[in-house]
């Protein structure tokens, strides 16, 4: 069955921009997670949908937002993007609580 | 709040021998312990998990041992493959939690 999906891979912003990252799970998995991870920080947290509802928020400011959709994809937003927004975005799938996720490869977003 | 720690970046061992990666945390509600690898440019991927009903947990090559008194696990790989060279991560959450907390990985270099 196909894993889940990130696009794009690779994306290069400027400051102030905004950026939408998506992210398709695998199917059946109704539970999406979004993770940044950057050297020395490891995954940091971002959020995580439930049937299109955030269950849960990381300590993040209020530029990034997200969504899920009734097919259970979802998006990642960034406003008014700043450098240290620089890292790899990691989407995770799960079927729900308590279970282990499966992760995308991630885009690699860079803001110059 | 680094709820999840894995104070070693790094680690080499020579192929053949036994390879341990530690893990602490600090929250005593974590209940489900699992470990990712994770090559460049890829997302992780699952490798093994432990609950906390269990001390002990094999999958080929694979250990996991979780010490709840002293909020520690490890992953023990034996013998260790140049393969198996790629950023460890442990991860935890809670019962019926909808988060992992995520270390901030060790990085395996596995010497021919």
């Amino acid at each position: 069955k196909a894993g889940v999906t990130q696009t794009p891979r690779y994306l290069i912003k400027t400051r102030g921009q905004q950026v939408t990252l998506s992210c398709s799970p695998i199917s059946g998995h109704r539970s999406v997670s979004w993770y940044q991870q950057t050297p020395g920080q490891g995954l940091q947290f971002l959020f995580e949908y439930f049937s299109e509802t955030q269950r849960n928020k990381g300590n993040f400011p209020g530029r990034f937002s997200g969504r899920q959709f009734s097919n259970s994809r979802s998006e990642m937003n960034v406003s008014t993007l700043e450098l240290g927004d620089s890292a790899l975005y990691l989407c995770a799938s799960s079927i729900g609580q308590g279970s282990g996720y499966t992760f995308g490869s991630g885009t690699r977003l860079t803001v110059v | 709040d680094q709820q999840v720690k894995q104070n070693s970046p790094s680690l080499s061992v020579q192929e053949g021998r036994i390879s341990i990666l530690n893990c602490d945390y600090t929250n005593s509600m974590f209940d489900y312990f699992l470990w990712y690898k994770k090559y460049p440019a890829e997302g992780p991927t699952f490798l093994i998990s432990i609950s906390s009903i269990k001390d002990k947990n094999e999958d080929g090559r694979f250990t996991v041992f979780l010490n709840k008194s002293a909020k520690h696990l490890s992953l023990h790989i034996v013998p260790s493959q140049p393969g198996d060279s790629a950023v460890y991560f442990c991860a935890a959450s809670e019962v019926n939690g909808n988060q992992f907390y995520f270390g901030t990985g060790t990085s395996l270099t596995v010497i021919p």
